[in-house]
């Protein structure tokens, strides 16, 4: 079992409508969780990361994490076709002694406009 | 304010040939790391540094080297090239009190091992 799973569609939504994208873990490690944006042919940029369970809010994203289900989503409202890109989830905890980070393997995302 | 800068952008290497990818940032940042990216396999961890003169192992080290004389530079070294190692590599870095939680991240090396 992979620590962290996540659909790597490809995801194609219209102009305006709500994504949800959600990746799953199986280590109950992981404290911090983190989505990463990435257009094609360049690097990751964070988009937005939380500690607890609950969700938090910053303009058409919301990130929900529920600890117990070990199950984080990303929510994009009113979705625009520059928010087409590769979405990675990261969770970082301490295993094996040091702080360690996994990334999930991408969603990718196309919104049609 | 550049960032973080990776060079080369592409490069094709022979089997058996070396090689350096550079990474510098102008961040003033301690934690930087070395990520390798390959289809439907995610971001692996293949080396990292918490401040210059200190580098550690990450998931992934084996056929690569590094080093961390100042704070801005982190330098991945190829040595002996072979085909798994075809991939594009990813520089990071994050302030001290981010650790990786907050990386930012180089436009990318792709690299291709013929």
């Amino acid at each position: 079992q992979k620590e962290v799973e996540q659909d790597p569609g490809p995801l194609s939504v219209p102009e305006g409508a709500i994504v949800s994208l959600n990746c799953t873990y199986s280590n109950s490690a992981f404290q911090y969780f983190m989505w990463y944006r990435q257009y094609s042919r360049k690097g990751p940029e964070l988009l937005m990361y939380t500690y607890s369970s609950g969700n938090k809010e910053d303009g058409r994203f919301t990130a929900q994490v529920d600890k117990s289900s070990k199950y984080i989503s990303l929510f994009i409202r009113d979705s625009q076709p520059s928010d087409s890109a590769t979405y990675l989830c990261a969770m970082r905890g301490a295993i094996g002694g040091y702080q360690k980070v996994t990334f999930g393997t991408g969603t990718k995302l196309q919104v049609i406009p | 304010n550049a960032g973080v800068t990776q060079t080369p952008k592409f490069r094709i290497l022979k089997i058996g040939q070396s090689m350096t990818l550079q990474c510098t940032q102008d961040m003033n940042h301690n934690y930087m790391y070395w990520y390798r990216q390959d289809p439907g396999m995610g971001l692996k961890l293949i080396y990292y540094s918490v401040g210059a003169g200190i580098t550690d192992k990450g998931e992934v080290p084996n056929g690569y080297n590094v080093s961390r004389s100042t704070t801005e530079d982190f330098p991945l070294r190829l040595e002996l090239a072979a085909p798994s190692q075809t991939s594009v590599y990813f520089c990071a870095s994050s302030p001290e009190d981010r650790m990786n939680t907050e990386a930012f991240f180089g436009q990318g090396t792709r690299l291709t091992v013929v």
